[in-house]
């Protein structure tokens, strides 16, 4: 049973609009979470992270949200842009600081 | 620096061949991970390395094994390749404890 979720496998939006990717887990232990990004044909590249203790991140137009008390956690970018089309996922660092749990990914679409 | 790299980019294997898949860091990281990625199912971990001289199994390990065969080379073989095993591997590496990993450009495997 998959401990990262990503309910939604794609998105679109409009450029210059808000983009919200979400996210849930189930694992209470988890400490550390992730978001990554993909373009086709290469590999995730790490985009912005948030420890368990805090509540928001903030890299530029990325800000990352976790609820812990909901198991939630949700990537904003603002304002979008046609070149952050890609698949987006989640990930969490489990208790063994080796084990990284992956959602199954959103492809989100900015139109021009 | 090259970052993670991986051989080869793309093969193709008939059911019951055997194939070793190469990677390799030059980032010093002691941590090395296999993933591979289908459709609908996000990154899941085959296998890990912890350190140089040690592996551990992740959430899909059967059918693979593992050589971390120094602190650079970390290397997935398939000793009988099945049409399930049809994917994409990835390869990434990171500082401990828990450093986000960074991941190489994966190799697109097809077992007919």
């Amino acid at each position: 049973d998959q401990q990262v979720k990503q309910n939604s496998p794609s998105l679109s939006v409009q450029e210059g609009r808000i983009s919200i990717l979400n996210c849930d887990y189930t694992n209470s232990m988890f400490d550390y979470f992730l978001w990554y990004k993909k373009y086709p044909a290469e590999g995730p590249t790490f985009l912005i992270s948030i420890s368990s203790i805090k509540d928001k991140n903030e890299d530029g137009r990325f800000t990352v949200f976790l609820n812990k008390s909901a198991k939630h956690l949700s990537l904003h970018i603002v304002p979008s842009q046609p070149g952050d089309s890609a698949v987006y996922f989640c990930a969490a660092r489990g208790y063994n600081f080796n084990k990284f749990y992956f959602g199954s990914g959103t492809k989100l679409n900015v139109k021009p | 620096n090259a970052g993670v790299t991986q051989t080869p980019k793309f093969q193709v294997l008939k059911t019951g061949q055997s194939m070793t898949l190469q990677c390799a860091q030059d980032m010093n990281h002691n941590s090395m991970y296999w993933y591979r990625q289908d459709p609908g199912m996000g990154l899941r971990l085959i296998y890990y390395s912890a350190s140089e001289g040690t592996t551990d199994k992740g959430e899909v390990p059967n059918g693979y094994n593992v050589s971390r065969l120094n602190k650079r080379e970390f290397s997935l073989r398939l000793e009988s390749a099945a049409p399930s095993q049809t994917s994409v591997y990835f390869c990434a590496s990171n500082f401990p404890p828990g450093g986000e990993p960074s991941f190489g450009p994966g190799t697109r495997l097809l077992v007919l």
